[in-house]
């Protein structure tokens, strides 16, 4: 069974780079039929895509926030990561990994992790 | 950038069918998908292309999509489907969501 689960800091300071993987087990991410992405939902609010990425490196970026975002994958290890840099308090959020397949859907979602920025 | 409008809030009566609707600009020539999310869990997709099912949701939820509207229609409301539902589409390569429907059964 696809899982998918997020790691990395709880809290991060303003001006700083927030840092997330994703590991995937149960699946290869080398996958040709899935994107792997990252989304996110502040407390009370909607959801929101961050981007996405190919196991071959090819990402799509929010035009929002493509000036900050760095998605990765690393196939050897089974995992993608995401960089958002020059963090502010808007950007305290649950941040979810997800297997995506284009035009499909998001069909299998991490349990999502709690990222606070703050000094 | 491309925006998708849901109604912020459906109530519905037990047993009574709840219809959420999305609507955005070409959406007609897009496929609409559907999630439900549950307060304190990760969102459930429950419709992609439109009209189809994933394995294990429940026949009464089903999509639909006309025009530039898409719709999630469930039948025989029951008080676990009171939750948050999203539409969501593709614009180029891009992810887009609506901005949600809560949905109440009262």
């Amino acid at each position: 069974q696809l899982q998918l689960q997020e790691s990395g800091p709880g809290l991060v300071k303003p001006s700083e780079t927030l840092s997330l993987t994703c590991t995937v087990s149960g699946d290869s991410i080398s996958s040709r039929y899935y994107y792997w992405g990252w989304f996110r939902q502040p407390p009370g609010k909607g959801l929101e895509w961050i981007g996405s990425i190919y196991y071959s490196g090819t990402a799509y970026y929010s035009p929002s926030l493509k000036s900050r975002v760095t998605i990765s994958v690393d196939t050897s290890t089974n995992q993608f990561s995401l960089k958002l840099s020059s963090v502010t308090a808007a950007d305290t959020t649950v941040y979810y990994c997800a297997r995506v397949r284009n035009y499909y859907g998001v069909d299998v979602w991490g349990q999502g992790t709690t990222v606070t920025v703050s000094s | 950038s491309y925006e998708l409008t849901q109604p912020p809030s459906v109530s519905v009566s037990p047993g009574q069918t709840a219809s959420i609707t999305c609507s955005g600009d070409t959406l007609g020539d897009k496929y609409a998908s559907w999630y439900q999310q549950r307060p304190g869990q990760s969102p459930v997709l429950v419709i992609y292309q439109d009209t189809k099912r994933p394995s294990g949701i429940p026949e009464r939820l089903s999509g639909s999509s006309s025009g530039n509207t898409a719709t999630l229609t469930i039948s025989g409301t029951q008080a676990m489907d009171e939750a948050e539902y999203y539409c969501q589409a593709w614009d180029s390569s891009t992810v887009v969501f609506g901005g949600g429907t809560k949905l109440t059964v009262l």
